[in-house]
C-alpha cells in the first residue's frame, strides 16, 4: 500500500505561533485528506485536498501532487489546536503516524 | 445530527468473548469503511462496502473478524474469540458521491 510519512512527529508551540506540518507519499496523490483527532478520538475533517491550496480560517493546506507531498499550515495557534493531525491518501485512506501538536498558553 | 454514528462507544470484554459493533453511515452514503487504530498509530484500513457488497478486506482482518452491511445501510463488525491484541479503537467512515470520507466517533474496545 501507499506509504505516508508525516513530519515532525511532535510539535510544541507557544500560543500565537505559526507552524507547518508535512506529509510525503510513496505513490501518486489522490483523495488526500487532513484530519484533526480530538482527545476523545474523533477524527475531524479539516481538508479534502488532492491538489492545490485551500484555506479555512487560520488553517490552510497545499498539495503538490506532482512531487507527492502536502503541507498543513496553522497560523496564530490557539490551545484548542492541540491534538494529533493526520494526513491520509488513497481511496481506502492510508494514514501517516500523525503529528502531535501541543500549544501552550 | 446527520453524521456517522457508532455503537457502543466503549466496550470492555473478557478474552474469548464475541463482540459486535454497529455503524450507521451518513444517510445516502453508499460506501462504508472500517478502520482500526491502536495507541500512538494512525488508523489502518480493515474493509469497505459499496452498498451491501464487501469489496475489499485487509490482511489485518483475520478469520475471527466478519463485517456485514445487509441492506446497504448500517454495518456491523463482529470479532469472535477476542484476544488482548484486539484492544483498539474501531472507526467507521462513510463516503457519498464525492471522495471525502467522514468518520464516526469510534468504538473503543478493551479486552481483559
Amino acid at each position: 500500500g501507499i506509504q505516508v510519512e508525516q513530519s515532525p512527529p511532535d510539535l510544541i508551540l507557544q500560543e500565537g505561533a505559526n507552524s507547518t506540518l508535512r506529509c510525503n507519499f510513496s505513490d501518486s496523490v489522490n483523495n488526500l485528506q487532513w484530519f484533526h483527532q480530538n482527545p476523545w478520538g474523533q477524527l475531524i475533517n479539516l481538508f479534502y485536498i488532492p491538489s492545490g491550496t485551500k484555506q479555512n480560517g487560520r488553517l490552510s493546506a497545499t498539495t503538490v501532487a506532482t512531487e507527492r507531498y502536502s503541507l498543513l499550515y496553522i497560523s496564530s495557534s490557539q490551545t484548542t489546536d492541540s491534538g494529533v493531525y493526520f494526513c491520509a491518501n488513497d481511496y481506502k485512506l492510508s494514514f501517516g503516524a500523525g503529528t502531535t501538536v501541543t500549544v501552550r498558553a | 445530527d446527520t453524521g456517522v454514528s457508532q455503537d457502543p462507544r466503549h466496550k470492555i470484554t473478557k478474552r474469548g468473548q464475541n463482540v459486535t459493533f454497529r455503524c450507521d453511515p451518513i444517510s445516502e452514503h453508499n460506501r462504508l469503511y472500517w478502520y482500526r487504530q491502536t495507541l500512538g498509530q494512525g488508523p489502518e484500513f480493515l474493509t469497505y462496502f459499496q452498498n451491501e457488497a464487501q469489496l475489499e478486506k485487509s490482511r489485518l482482518l483475520s478469520d475471527r473478524f466478519s463485517a456485514e452491511r445487509p441492506k446497504g445501510s448500517f454495518s456491523t463488525l463482529e470479532i469472535q474469540r477476542t484476544e488482548q491484541g484486539d484492544s483498539a479503537m474501531y472507526l467507521c467512515a462513510s463516503k457519498g458521491d464525492y471522495n471525502e470520507q467522514f468518520f464516526g466517533p469510534g468504538t473503543r474496545l478493551t479486552v481483559l
